[in-house]
C-alpha cells in the first residue's frame, strides 16, 4: 500500500465552525506533514511530525492545531478560520525527513 | 534570495520532443532533490528523486544533479500530451534550523499534439 489518504475531499465551513481534517498512511513512514497550497503557488509547509512528535511548526496561527494520535494518523483541527485560509490542504508522509515525501489527494477547504 | 528557483514558463514543446526543466537552489548543504508533477486541481505526485551528482534515469524521465553549480534538471523524452502539468522542483535545506523541503514555484509544461 503506497497511498496516503485524506478526508474529507471537500469542506465548506463558516468562520465560527470547528472541523477536522484527517490523514492516514500505512507505509510505515515515521514522518508526516501538513502543507497549505493556494492556487498557482507551491505547497507551503505548516507542520512536521517525526516519530509522532511535533518537530516543526512554521509559525502557523493557533486556529490551526495539529495532532498525531499514532504513527499512521495525522489530524488538523480547525477553529475560527478566516476566508483567506481557503486553500488546498495537503498531507504527506516519508520514511524519514530526508526521504521522498508522498502526498495525499488533499482537502479543498472553503471558509465562508 | 529564494531557496529554490524555477522558470515559471509556460514551456511548450511538440509531442515527441524532449522537454527540459531547470531548477537552481541556494543552500550548498542540500542533499535531497525531488521533482513532482502536479495536474491542475490535484496533489503533487513524486516522479523522480536524486541524491548524488550525475544523471538518474527512470523510463522517459532523467534527473540531473550538479552540486557544484547548485543546479537540478529534469528531462522528459518523447513528451506526451499527458505530460502537460506543472512540475515542481523541491530541495531539502537546513537553513531554518530544521530539515525542511523547499519548493520552487513550478514550471508549467504544455505538450502540443
Amino acid at each position: 500500500d503506497t497511498e496516503v489518504t485524506q478526508t474529507p475531499k471537500h469542506l465548506v465551513m463558516g468562520m465560527t465552525n470547528k472541523k477536522s481534517l484527517k490523514c492516514e498512511q500505512h507505509m510505515g513512514h515515521r514522518a508526516m506533514y501538513w502543507y497549505k497550497q493556494k492556487a498557482k503557488k507551491p505547497p507551503e509547509l505548516m507542520f512536521v511530525y517525526s516519530y509522532e512528535k511535533l518537530s516543526i511548526n512554521e509559525s502557523v496561527p493557533s486556529r490551526f492545531s495539529p495532532e498525531c494520535p499514532n504513527s499512521s494518523l495525522l489530524n488538523l483541527h480547525l477553529h475560527a478560520l478566516q476566508p483567506e485560509d481557503s486553500a488546498l490542504y495537503l498531507c504527506a508522509s516519508s520514511q524519514g525527513t530526508y526521504n521522498e515525501q508522498f502526498f495525499g489527494p488533499g482537502t479543498r477547504l472553503t471558509v465562508l | 534570495q529564494k531557496e529554490v528557483e524555477q522558470n515559471s514558463g509556460p514551456l511548450s514543446v511538440p509531442e515527441g520532443a524532449i522537454a527540459s526543466l531547470n531548477c537552481t537552489y541556494s543552500d550548498r548543504g542540500s542533499q535531497s532533490f525531488f521533482w513532482y508533477r502536479q495536474y491542475s486541481g490535484k496533489s503533487p505526485e513524486l516522479i523522480m528523486f536524486i541524491y548524488s551528482n550525475g544523471d538518474k534515469e527512470d523510463g522517459r524521465f532523467t534527473a540531473q544533479l550538479n552540486k557544484a553549480s547548485q543546479y537540478v534538471s529534469l528531462l522528459i523524452r518523447d513528451s506526451q500530451p499527458s505530460d502537460s502539468a506543472t512540475y515542481l522542483c523541491a530541495v531539502n535545506s537546513f537553513k531554518t534550523g530544521a530539515n525542511n523541503l523547499f519548493f520552487g514555484t513550478g514550471t508549467r509544461l504544455t505538450v502540443i499534439p
